[in-house]
């Protein structure tokens, strides 16, 4: 079974730009979530997906969103980048069918705003 | 405000020895996780708890959950440098609002 994958893997951006990152679930996981991973703050939630609803959201501004495509995939869209936008974005499907959300996780999107 | 604290954040440590992270929360919840992360990776599942007394072993790891208490633990038996990582748990919000929290890691690192 393929894994989680994330494109593109590095992103260079300036101030005020926009950007779009994207993610691939593992084949029949329905549950897509995202996390903003910093070394000071560390991992924490962005959103969860679930048959294309968004089940969850974290503390984070209008300036981040996503969606989830029929087929599960999701992409997650910030606009206006600042500064403190730059980190490794990760993306973790579950099939949550089991009753639990054991997640694995997508390698990662390094995002630099300069 | 909910809080899940590792600690310690930071530990090195000679091969061979063992040693404990311990991840504290503070609200109710039965169901934990354990990842790892390398550097420069993502993360890995390790282990998952699911019920109050669980007990998961996977070679040289051992993790464990008291629901009571609101503690896991993450036991580390004759440390080998290939273990050298980040430690993370995430507690599963289950009761609140489904979400699943992490801590801020434990950067293990194992001396040869």
């Amino acid at each position: 079974k393929a894994g989680v994958t994330q494109t593109p893997r590095y992103l260079i951006k300036t101030r005020g730009q926009q950007v779009t990152l994207s993610c691939s679930p593992i084949s029949g996981h329905r549950s897509v979530s995202w996390y903003q991973q910093t070394p000071g703050q560390g991992l924490q939630f962005l959103f969860e997906y679930f048959s294309e609803t968004q089940r969850n959201k974290g503390n984070f501004p209008g300036r981040f969103s996503g969606r989830q495509f029929s087929n599960s995939r999701s992409e997650m869209n910030v606009s206006t980048l600042e500064l403190g936008d730059s980190a490794l974005y990760l993306c973790a499907s579950s099939s949550r069918t089991s009753g639990y959300n054991e997640q694995f996780f997508g390698p990662g999107t390094r995002l630099t705003v300069l | 405000e909910l809080k899940v604290e590792q600690n310690p954040l930071f530990l090195s440590m000679q091969e061979g020895k063992n040693y404990t992270i311990y991840c504290n929360y503070s609200t109710t919840s039965d169901r934990l996780y354990w990842y790892r992360q390398d550097p420069g990776k993502s993360l890995e599942s390790l282990f998952v708890l699911l019920s109050n007394g669980a007990v998961k072993q996977e070679g040289r790891l051992m993790a464990s959950l008291d629901t009571k208490a609101r503690l896991s633990t993450l036991h580390i038996t004759a440390a080998v440098h290939d273990l050298s990582a980040t430690y993370f748990c995430a507690v599963d919000m289950e009761y609140r609002d489904d979400k699943i929290i992490f801590g801020k890691g434990t950067r293990l690192h194992i001396l040869p």
